[in-house]
């Protein structure tokens, strides 16, 4: 069946870098993007970015540029994101999701979340 | 920045209708996608292109869109369909293109 597993949780002190991955199975990794959204405890969704899996075409959240790099490795059918630089507001759950073709359409496939803690 | 407007919570009795807006600038010329998030899960895509079901989305879940209001609208409630929803869209009237949720609507079922 199609699915999204992602790494596991993570606890970093602030001004430390997080790499989460998403590992794709049951599909054509290829044919499709990976967006990445966050989730704040308690608050909704923030989108953080998207990459095309078949070229490495990115396009990232304002609020996040320069400090986000999203990166796919076809060979294992697997996307990453980096967030650097981490603050206590990004404390939260980091979820991958499968988005057909171009990064406007509606996100099918989630993955699980990851629970990233940013506490010194 | 483009912003989606939705009322933080709807309730509703079970067998009745439930329908949470999402309101934007000209939403009606956008497509609109429409995510079921239950407390610890994953959201799910419930509604996709303003008004398509994804594959294995009960009929009783549909949506429209016009004007500046989108509307996901859920037929018979269940107790199963309380949850979280959130509207989404992608804004590319800006230099920076970028997708954009709403704030989300809780659905209580009385």
């Amino acid at each position: 069946q199609v699915q999204l597993v992602q790494s596991g949780a993570e606890v970093k002190k602030p001004g430390a870098s997080v790499k989460v991955s998403c590992k794709a199975s049951g599909y054509t990794f290829t044919s499709y993007g990976i967006s990445w959204v966050r989730q704040a405890p308690g608050q909704g969704l923030e989108w953080m970015g998207w990459i095309s899996a078949y070229n490495g075409n990115t396009n990232y959240a304002q609020k996040l540029q320069g400090r986000v790099t999203m990166t796919t490795d076809t060979s294992t059918s697997t996307a990453y994101m980096e967030l650097r630089s981490l603050r206590s507001d990004d404390t939260a759950v980091y979820y991958c999701a499968r988005v057909p073709g171009v990064p406007q359409g509606g996100m099918d496939v989630w993955g699980q979340g990851t629970t990233v803690t940013v506490s010194s | 920045s483009y912003v989606l407007t939705q009322p933080p919570s709807v309730s509703v009795a079970p067998g009745q209708t439930a329908r949470i807006t999402c309101g934007g600038n000209n939403i009606g010329s956008k497509s609109v996608h429409w995510y079921q998030q239950k407390p610890g899960q994953a959201p799910v895509l419930v509604v996709y292109d303003d008004s398509d079901r994804p594959s294995g989305i009960p009929e009783r879940f549909s949506g429209s869109n016009s004007g500046n209001t989108a509307t996901l609208t859920i037929s018979r409630v269940e107790a199963g369909d309380e949850a979280d929803y959130y509207c989404q869209v992608w804004d590319s009237s800006s230099d920076h293109p970028n997708v954009v949720f709403g704030g989300g609507t809780k659905l209580t079922v009385l």
